[in-house]
């Protein structure tokens, strides 16, 4: 079956710090990749995504490259701020799975 | 301004009551979808919906049911058979759930306690 596999957190960064979150996943058919973002007490918002490989998805500072040939999609910044400090799901789509496939979840500390 | 809503966002239940937990959408999506998170964990399925009076069972539906009536709403009740309820429930919907253009939006999600 389809999985997505996230490194564990936390990850604990300080301020203008890069930030690189792994991802890789299993799936059958061509998926969709996404990254969410989620803030204490809320639901989840989309990061960025990508359809197709080589595709790079980016926004607001992050980004991460669709790799077919590793099947990864790891999500990067180059300098954080406390205000990414938030839990991070990699996730897949699809169309011969039919639903969305989420990671365990990363979360980012970020100090000042 | 369209998304999806939430109600309530904490919600208390005695054990072995039966509750509600709604969620509703003006995207004109036809898939909707019931997760729940636990603290450190990921978001597990509970059931999905792709069409009206049409839903299939997540990973762990045990315990929850769900309804379809309309389009823009799917409530999940959580039965007294759910042994451990106390959770983050999130509901989420997309265009439709199979195409690659899609994403998934989410509420604000609803913290369920059971005292």
């Amino acid at each position: 079956g389809n999985s997505v596999t996230q490194m564990e957190g936390p990850v604990t960064l300080s301020e203008e710090a890069f930030l690189t979150i792994n991802c890789t996943y299993t799936a059958t058919g061509y998926p969709s990749l996404f990254w969410y973002v989620q803030y204490p007490g809320e639901g989840l918002q989309l990061l960025l995504k990508a359809t197709k490989a080589d595709d790079k998805g980016s926004n607001k500072g992050f980004e991460a490259t669709y790799r077919k040939e590793t099947t990864s999609f790891h999500l990067e910044k180059g300098s954080v701020q406390v205000s990414d400090s938030a839990v991070y799901f990699c996730a897949l789509l699809t169309d011969s799975w039919g639903k969305f496939q989420f990671g365990a979840g990363t979360q980012v500390v970020v100090t000042p | 301004d369209g998304g999806i809503t939430q109600s309530p966002k904490y919600l208390f239940r005695k054990e072995g009551q039966n509750v509600t937990l709604s969620c509703e959408q003006n995207l004109n999506h036809d898939a909707m979808y019931w997760y729940r998170q636990d603290p450190g964990q990921g978001l597990r399925l509970i059931y999905y919906s792709q069409i009206v009076n049409d839903f299939q069972k997540g990973d762990i539906a045990e315990g929850y049911s769900v309804s379809r009536e309309k389009k823009e709403s799917f409530p999940l009740t959580v039965t007294s058979a759910q042994k451990n309820p106390t959770a983050f429930y999130l509901c989420a919907s997309s265009l439709d759930n199979w195409g690659i253009n899609t994403e998934a939006f989410f509420g604000q999600g609803t913290r369920l306690t059971v005292v």
